[in-house]
């Protein structure tokens, strides 16, 4: 099992607001800050938040990222079709040295 | 144009041995720490395998500490990672990603579009 803890689903309609978390501990998320990222079917990750709540440039502002303690949360606003895809979050370890990732959530827009 | 573009990937037997290769472009290769994730089958993101941009300190997920092997050729702006002992679970798509910063751990924001790894005989 993953590092990180996600709910593998969550779903919801067009224009209303999700959330996904992210529970980790204190060697990962709240030691560092957390990254989150989008993969849609067949393709390469891309980065939609780093350092907890900051969007790369291109990113739309519907997407906002949180962090408290040892949990982080990745909000979707406004939901749109295109926004069906999986998320993931990620962070450094400090106790393993490394990069630890969420096993993944599965967004399904109804 | 900042480009990751990974090439290597194949069908190897158990036990037999692989060279992964990341070509960079767009950016300042050596001022950027580097890493490979990978993706099994259906599965979620694995981290494997990261090195610093400047004095290429090496970290290792356990699952391939002692078999595979990071590296880097500023002078070429190519990511590698030597896999050896390969193993029917290391199947996998790997992707190569760039930090944020020269150290690491602390953003992947760019990646390459992967390159399949089938462990089979």
């Amino acid at each position: 099992q993953s590092v990180l803890t996600q709910p593998p689903s969550a779903s919801g309609t067009p224009g209303q607001r999700v959330t996904i978390s992210c529970s980790g501990s204190t060697s990962n998320i709240r030691s560092n800050t957390v990254n989150w990222f989008q993969q849609l079917p067949g393709t390469a990750p891309k980065l939609l938040i780093y350092s907890n709540n900051q969007r790369p440039s291109g990113v739309p502002d519907r997407f906002s990222g949180s962090k408290s303690g040892t949990s982080a949360s990745l909000a979707i606003s406004g939901l749109q079709s295109e926004d069906e895809s999986d998320y993931y979050c990620a962070t450094w370890d400090d106790s393993l040295n490394g990069w630890v990732f969420g096993g993944g959530t599965k967004l399904t827009v109804l | 144009e900042v480009q990751l573009l990974e090439s290597g990937g194949g069908l190897v037997q158990p036990g037999g041995s692989l060279r992964l290769s990341c070509a960079a472009s767009g950016f300042t290769f050596s001022g950027y720490a580097m890493s490979w994730v990978r993706q099994a089958p259906g599965k979620g993101l694995a981290w494997v395998s990261s090195i610093t941009g400047t004095d290429g300190r090496t970290y290792y997920a356990d699952s391939v500490k002692g078999r595979f092997t990071i590296s880097r050729d500023n002078s070429k702006n190519t990511l590698y990672l030597q896999m050896n002992s390969l193993r029917a679970e290391d199947t996998a798509v790997y992707y190569c990603a760039k930090d944020r910063t020269s150290s690491g751990g602390y953003c992947m924001d760019v990646w390459g579009k992967g390159t399949t790894v089938t462990v089979s005989s």
